[in-house]
């Protein structure tokens, strides 16, 4: 069955450290992928998605993800947190029976000053 | 572009009353749009998946004569909790995934709304 693993519940980093969210997925063709992020009492805003090509993907907010099969994850990145990113994040998968996205549990991310 | 909006953003009602909650897709036409719950610091939970013109389909322990959804038309998708209880209480999001205006193709993304607050007393 597909599914999305986010192992990290909650991160906590620096202002200006570097940051790295996991994800792995669970998917038997070629996946989509997707990461989104919420703040609280939000809605979900797409960060960036991999479809084909390229597996290092660039998304708003100078994060980026890398698309790894052998490892089945994409992982997001960033090179320096800023306070305001803040937020839950989320990995998914496009399920293309039905259009349906399968998500991660999330990652909550806090920034320390 | 791909901008979804929702109304409206909180509603508080008494328990037996039922809520319309209204998800738009203003740029571009939403062919599928997908209705999701969230309980806090857990991640979403699809409910249905809502096709314009057609009845919506829903996941496996959605009640279908609790949570009525409509998608009459490209833009339009409405959920309505009938008869709420204070169980019902929880963050409604929906999204929408079509075309985008354009030309260009958001085909296979998923574009969110900022969700609605229900809170049954």
């Amino acid at each position: 069955a597909q599914s999305v693993t986010q192992p990290d519940i909650h991160i906590t980093v620096s202002e200006g450290a570097s940051l790295e969210l996991r994800c792995n997925y669970s998917y038997g063709a070629t996946p989509y992928l997707f990461w989104y992020v919420q703040s609280p009492g939000q809605g979900l805003q797409l960060l960036l998605k991999y479809f084909s090509g390229d597996t290092l993907v660039q998304g708003i907010k100078g994060f980026e993800a890398e698309f790894k099969r052998s490892q089945s994850s994409f992982n997001l990145r960033k090179p320096s947190v800023h306070w305001s990113d803040a937020a839950e994040y989320f990995c998914a998968v496009y399920y293309n029976q039905g259009g349906k996205l399968i998500f991660g549990q999330g990652t909550e991310l806090s920034v320390k000053p | 572009g791909a901008v979804v909006s929702q109304h409206p953003s909180r509603v508080i009602c008494k328990s037996g009353t039922s809520v319309k909650i209204e998800c738009r897709s203003l740029d571009f036409q939403a062919t599928t749009m997908f209705w999701y719950r969230q309980f806090p610091k857990q991640s979403l939970m699809l409910m249905a998946t809502s096709n314009e013109g057609s009845k919506a389909t829903y996941e496996q322990g959605v009640e279908k004569d609790k949570f009525l959804i409509n998608h009459a038309s490209l833009t339009l998708s409405t959920l309505t909790v009938t008869s709420a209880h204070p169980e019902d209480s929880s963050f409604y999001i929906c999204s929408a995934h079509g075309t985008s205006g354009g030309g260009s193709s958001s085909t296979d993304t998923q574009y969110f709304g900022p969700g609605t607050r229900l809170t049954v007393l």
